[in-house]
This record gives structure tokens, C-alpha cells and sequence, in this order.
């Protein structure tokens, strides 16, 4: 049973051409978290909501924004993709933000590629 | 500045034998530690926590240990199966939702 689902799994875009990411959990986890893992690197927070709190990482770029329309479903927007934004994009929930009980929980990731 | 670090990017250890996989961190704030397990074209998958007033946690055939003076966590499967071979990456927080991860460590589990 899938929890947190990501689509597409695969993505293809142009250079400087928007894409947006999906996901969705079934958890009814109140924080989503975006991140960005390169290839042999350590997955790295862009950002993640608290319910429609939203927070940034400081030295996330402006370039990529995200919206959680409701409980369920977390997008991330890049404005304009560069060829540094080819990465794995992870998805993840949890429930609380308690750092006793902050499991997180991802989906499989998206895989984007530049052209 | 990676402030939490897998030093060894694989490691292959014989089916039934012990696997020992280490992480150290630099940030002596963190108190929350997780191992991730991670499959190709899969997620990683939650395997076990330890909070900084332990030192041990145990589940299974897994069992996470914690030196908060030297600032280093370790991993020990025991015994190893083949199912095991994966990634496994280790995360930090000191916030409640701002983990650190390690850049993984490949694990081969040979038959």
C-alpha cells in the first residue's frame, strides 16, 4: 500500500523550462519535506511544511518554490531549471516535528534530468 | 559543510557475519538519530532510532549504538542476509524536523 506517491517518477525538461513535482501521502502526516539528492550526495532539505506553514531552508534557491494545497498533497515548483537542478527529488512525510517521534516516511522520488 | 558523515561508501560483509556500518557528526546539538534503508529506484525506509539519552537501541537483528563523546553512531546487523544489501544512509536532528543525512553507505551482503 502505497503511503507517499510521487509522479512522475521520471522527469524530463528543457533548460530555463518550469516543471512541477507531485506528491501525496495517504498517511494524513501533518509536515511534508522536499528534498534534493545528487548523485553519491546526502539527500538535502529544501523545505517543509508544518500543515500551511511553510519553511524554507535558508540556502534553498529562489528558483524553487512549493504549495501544499491541502493535507494530502505537496508540490514543488522550479521556475527555471537549470542543469545544476538534475537531481533525485525526495518526498517526505511525518507526523509530527517532536524529536522523539519524527520519523519520516518518503516516497520513491522523482527523478529529474536537464536538457 | 556536511555535518554528518559516512566514511565508507560500501562495504561487503559474508551472509551470517556481523555488519558494522559507522557515521559520525559534528553538531553535538543533535539528539534524535535515524537509519534509513534504501533500495534502488525505492525511497529510503525507516529501520531504527536512538535518542541522544540512550545509548543503545535494539529491533531485531538490528541494533543502532550511540557515543555522544565522540560523536559517533553505528549500525550492527547481525546476521547479515543477503535481503540486506542496500544503501543505508543515517540522519541527525536537533530540531525536530531538520535532519542531517549521511551520503550512505553501500552495503553488499554476499551469499
Amino acid at each position: 500500500d502505497a503511503m507517499v506517491i510521487q509522479n512522475p517518477r521520471y522527469q524530463v525538461t528543457q533548460f530555463g523550462k518550469p516543471v512541477t513535482l507531485s506528491c501525496s501521502q495517504t498517511l494524513n502526516h501533518n509536515v511534508m519535506y522536499w528534498y534534493q539528492q545528487k548523485s553519491s550526495q546526502a539527500p538535502k532539505l529544501l523545505f517543509h511544511y508544518y500543515d500551511k506553514d511553510f519553511n524554507n531552508e535558508a540556502d534553498t534557491p529562489d528558483n524553487f518554490q512549493s504549495r501544499r494545497p491541502n493535507t494530502s498533497f505537496c508540490f514543488l515548483d522550479i521556475r527555471s531549471p537549470g542543469l545544476g537542478d538534475a537531481a533525485m527529488y525526495l518526498c517526505a512525510t511525518s507526523r509530527v516535528v517532536a524529536t522523539w517521534d519524527n520519523t519520516q516516511y518518503f516516497g520513491p522520488g522523482t527523478r529529474l534530468t536537464v536538457l | 559543510d556536511q555535518q554528518v558523515k559516512q566514511n565508507s561508501p560500501s562495504l561487503s560483509v559474508q551472509e551470517g557475519r556481523i555488519s558494522i556500518l559507522n557515521c559520525d557528526y559534528t553538531n553535538s546539538m543533535f539528539d534524535y538519530f535515524l537509519w534509513y534503508k534504501k533500495y534502488p529506484a525505492e525511497g529510503p525506509t525507516f529501520l531504527i532510532s536512538i535518542s541522544s539519552i540512550k545509548d543503545k537501541n535494539e529491533d531485531g537483528r538490528f541494533t543502532v549504538f550511540l557515543n555522544k563523546s565522540a560523536k559517533h553512531l553505528s549500525l550492527h546487523i547481525v546476521p547479515s542476509q543477503p535481503g540486506d544489501s542496500a544503501v543505508y544512509f543515517c540522519a541527525a536532528s536537533n530540531t525536530g524536523n531538520q535532519f542531517y543525512f549521511g551520503t550512505g553507505t553501500s552495503l553488499t551482503v554476499i551469499p
